[in-house]
């Protein structure tokens, strides 16, 4: 596997279930972070983590919970959610340091929330 | 206000024509200015990178930036089916190497 890679891909729950998306970077890059893609709007940064810290957007509610156990790998942990949550949820990952920040996306998991 | 506006589209053009993409920001602290193309299905992937004002050429793309008008545009030249896609604009503040600021979006169609 080469790149940013997501599962699953197609992700369909009921708002009482407690699901996972696991993101899997194979870049040697040492930041990640989960956006959501709704139709229409811009890219919504929800979580970052690097080694220097850990960045959360103060809107994102708690029943998203993201998890990093080490450089390579991060979560999304989802429970109670609302059927305005479906959307398409991109990982990326990035170089550590300033400047040009290339960020790498993973192909995203379409979650729907009946 | 959004910080970043984007016309949403959609577009669609001729094979062969020329294509012009535009976002305009209102954060004057914006310094990394990026366009990024999203397939159907895919994650988005970098296109086009500058740094502050000028313009950067890379084969049929030019990226324009144009800070003292807040305005960014990506010109394609020659354009082809296959450049059909979702093109965002994304834009760096300075002093904050993580947090992209994207556009909604704009999406593309090159007709044959």
């Amino acid at each position: 596997e080469t790149g940013v890679t997501q599962t699953p891909r197609h992700l369909v729950m009921g708002m009482t279930n407690k699901k996972s998306l696991k993101c899997e970077q194979h870049l040697g890059h040492n930041a990640m972070y989960w956006y959501k893609q709704s139709a229409k709007k811009p890219l919504e940064l929800m979580f970052v983590y690097s080694l220097e810290e850990r960045v959360e957007n103060n809107s994102v509610p708690s029943r998203f919970s993201p998890e990093c156990p080490n450089s390579s790998h991060l979560f999304l942990h989802l429970h109670t959610l609302q059927p305005e949550d479906s959307a398409l949820y991109l990982c990326a990952s990035s170089r550590g340091g300033g400047g040009k920040n290339e960020q790498f996306f993973g192909p995203g998991t379409r979650l729907t929330v009946l | 206000q959004k910080e970043v506006e984007q016309d949403p589209g959609p577009l669609s053009v001729p094979e062969g024509a020329i294509v012009s993409l535009n976002c305009t920001y209102s954060n004057s602290a914006f310094q990394y200015f990026m366009w990024y193309r999203q397939y159907s299905r895919k994650g988005p992937e970098l296109l086009m990178y500058t740094y502050s004002s000028g313009n950067k050429e890379d084969g049929r793309f030019t990226a324009q930036v144009d800070k003292s008008s807040k305005y960014i545009s990506l010109f394609i030249r020659d354009s082809q089916p296959s450049d059909s896609a979702t093109y965002l604009c994304a834009m760096i503040p300075s002093g904050s190497a993580r947090q992209l600021t994207f556009g909604s979006g704009t999406q593309l169609t090159v007709l044959p």
